[in-house]
């Protein structure tokens, strides 16, 4: 079985700046995949960004980037250059097999 | 790519009436699809996993016969809630990953809102 902690549930960043949104996670597989989702006001469920565990280079992908301590069983998502689109819930997700495990999310605010 | 489309996108229906939420995945083969719920101001909640062809597995405390899954096709999978009650008024969320691809992700749908009078 995994757990998936997201210990933030509200986090505020100004626009242009950056902001890191925290994940822990316990899992007794050795072979996992671990992934950031957004949920803006649509409540579309929009993958931000994937890392898989036997990788130890971190995944980036444009503005958003992950800091991914495996002995640590940490996963935490950096936005830079953040923009007013970016408001939203975040939620870290774990699998092992093709079923997700959420956290509970964090749901970020995006100031002018 | 990797679009999945989920209809209706909102529904109201009277007490005891049955709704039927459409899950399809338009440009690959879902080999497997998820159903999820989320209320309020919370996290996703899995319901149940199913694979094409085969009965669904149902998370622990998830009712099969008021929540009846069936995946039909690798590119269909619904998702009836039988005799509606109040407290079954969710959002509900239906994802879908191609196996064969390796990837491990899971495309959404856009959710569907149920409201029940």
């Amino acid at each position: 079985a995994q757990t998936v902690t997201q210990s933030q549930p509200e986090m505020s960043v100004q626009e242009a700046e950056t902001v890191t949104l925290s994940c822990t996670y316990d899992t007794s597989e050795s072979d996992y995949y671990l992934f950031w989702y957004k949920q803006p006001p649509s409540r579309q469920m929009i993958l931000v960004i994937r890392q898989e565990a036997y990788k130890q280079q971190n995944a980036t992908e444009n503005r958003f980037s992950v800091n991914f301590q495996k002995a640590a069983k940490s996963f935490s998502l950096k936005i830079s250059d953040s923009q007013l689109g970016d408001a939203a819930m975040y939620f870290c997700a774990a699998n092992s097999g093709y079923a997700l495990n959420f956290g509970k999310g964090t749901s970020l605010l995006v100031t002018p | 790519g990797a679009v999945v489309s989920q209809h209706p996108s909102r529904v109201i229906c009277k007490s005891g009436t049955s709704v039927k939420i459409e899950c399809r995945s338009l440009d690959f083969q879902a080999t497997t699809m998820f159903w999820y719920r989320q209320f309020p101001k919370q996290s996703l909640m899995l319901m149940a996993t199913s694979n094409e062809g085969s009965k669904a597995t149902y998370e622990q405390g998830v009712e099969k016969d008021k929540f009846l899954i069936n995946h039909a096709s690798l590119t269909l999978s619904t998702l009836t809630v039988t005799s509606a009650h109040p407290e079954d008024s969710s959002f509900y969320i239906c994802s879908a990953t191609d196996r064969g691809s390796g990837a491990y992700i899971q495309y959404f749908g856009a959710g569907t809102r149920l409201s029940v009078l």
